[in-house]
């Protein structure tokens, strides 16, 4: 399996939203409501942020919301914030033979 | 809180093995599916393999099926790597994720800090 298609970087200045997308197949994004979306800061593990397409974990700003259309899902944040600079991957459930498929990273900055 | 504490990376020759252990504590270990995850230098995130709540279903990533085994010990509340024939490609972070359910689930609900896998000669 390929890995999923993000933008390389994405970049807004306070207060402006972004949108982050997310490219894949019908035996991936498309063919399920399993996709999720992960926020890493420098040294840091992963942080879940958004699940099943565009449920908010419990803590998680609902600045953060997520949704898909056709083969591609996205990540939304509105009112950037200096501290949601940070790397984002997405996430989803495969029909094929590796269960699950992450999307290749997208840095955001925040000007 | 869930707090998980990967261990065992190091550097090691290709062709050899590793075990990397998960410890979990502050949540019911025995009754979730758990995952491991590996993120190489380029910042790529990669699954690699996940166990039911019990052991009974293991299911892998291509590209470590048959060279990779996971497996858990409930009554100690860790998650196991088993990592044979290692390849340079397979230097990477290595993290356990829990997952929300007691089989693979949709997420990767809690992740811990990672350990590190160099594979060089």
């Amino acid at each position: 399996q390929s890995a999923l298609t993000q933008p390389a970087s994405v970049s807004g200045s306070p207060g402006q939203s972004i949108t982050i997308s997310c490219a894949g197949t019908s035996s991936d994004v498309g063919g399920y409501e399993y996709v999720s979306w992960y926020q890493q800061h420098p040294g840091k593990a992963p942080k879940l942020m958004v699940f099943d397409v565009s449920n908010r974990p419990s803590g998680v700003s609902s600045r953060f919301s997520g949704s898909k259309s056709g083969n591609t899902a996205s990540l939304t944040i509105s009112s950037l914030q200096a501290e949601d600079e940070a790397d984002y991957f997405c996430c989803s459930y495969s029909s094929g033979t590796t269960a699950f498929v992450f999307g290749s990273g997208t840095t955001v900055t925040v000007l | 809180q869930v707090q998980l504490v990967e261990s065992g990376g190091g550097v090691v020759q290709p062709g050899r093995s590793l075990r990397l252990s998960c410890t979990a504590s502050g949540f019911t270990f025995s009754t979730y599916g758990m995952h491991w995850v590996r993120q190489t230098p380029d910042k790529g995130l990669e699954w690699v393999a996940v166990t039911s709540y019990d052991g009974g279903s293991k299911y892998y990533a291509d590209s470590v099926r048959g060279r990779f085994t996971i497996s858990r010990d409930n009554s100690k509340s860790t998650l196991y790597l088993q990592l044979d024939s290692l390849r340079v490609e397979d230097t990477a972070i290595y993290y356990c994720a829990k997952s929300s359910i007691a089989v693979a689930g949709s997420k990767f609900e809690s992740w811990g800090l990672g350990t590190l896998v160099t594979v060089s000669s």
